[in-house]
């Protein structure tokens, strides 16, 4: 059935590295890819989407590109901050207008 | 802020009691999604609404039931609750309900049922 795959966390890294978060997914049709992420304490909030093959979706120094044939939407980002410290949620658009997410990658940044 | 509203933000109950969340939409969407996430079972999307009228259903017990009214709002009803019903229940709303259409969610209601 459908289903969002991504890297199972915890993720520590330190200030200023290199972070991917992995995602696949398994879907028919081509649908609509999303990243959230979700502050300790606080509801879910885009990072950034991609609706159709090949499209790059960037917010806040955090890219992902639309692999159509290896179905996947990884996340990444050049030089990550201690503010970046959250859990981030992989999904795209379901058939029936839901999303489907992922189990979510927990990052911690230290200083 | 995402413009969603919940309420309550926490919310503490007993095994079979009932409970109601309730939720707004951003301005000017129509669409209300309804979320459940545990530890176990992660991210489940239970239910959505468009304009008053259900329109799509996912992993929703058959204890739950939810509605959205003329001016939108929502709410999601849980009774006879058991214990593994404890978890954060999101809503989340769109513009037009459609495909691919980017969902914005609000803060969450944490239930803790004891």
């Amino acid at each position: 059935g459908d289903s969002v795959t991504q890297m199972e966390g915890p993720v520590t890294l330190s200030e200023e590295a290199f972070l991917t978060i992995n995602c696949t997914y398994t879907a028919t049709g081509y649908p609509s890819l999303f990243w959230y992420v979700q502050y300790p304490g606080e509801g879910l909030q885009l990072l950034l989407k991609a609706t159709k093959a090949d499209d790059k979706g960037s917010n806040k120094g955090f890219e992902a590109t639309y692999r159509k044939e290896t179905t996947s939407f990884h996340l990444e980002k050049g030089s990550v901050q201690v503010s970046d410290s959250a859990v981030y949620f992989c999904a795209y658009g379901g058939s029936q207008g839901n999303l489907i997410f992922g189990k979510g990658t927990k990052l911690s940044v230290k200083p | 802020d995402s413009g969603v509203t919940q309420t309550p933000k926490h919310l503490i109950t007993a095994t079979g009691q009932r409970v109601t969340l309730r939720c707004s939409p951003r301005s000017g969407d129509l669409s209300v999604y309804w979320y459940q996430q545990s530890l176990d079972q992660g991210l489940q999307f239970l239910i959505q609404y468009y304009n008053g009228e259900e329109r799509a259903k996912g992993n929703i017990l058959e204890r739950f039931s939810a509605q959205q009214f003329p001016d939108l709002h929502s709410e999601l009803n849980l009774s006879s609750l058991e214990l593994g019903d404890s978890a954060l229940y999101f809503c989340a709303s769109s513009a037009g309900g459609r495909l691919g259409e980017t969902q914005y969610f609000g803060p969450g209601t944490r239930l803790l049922v004891l």
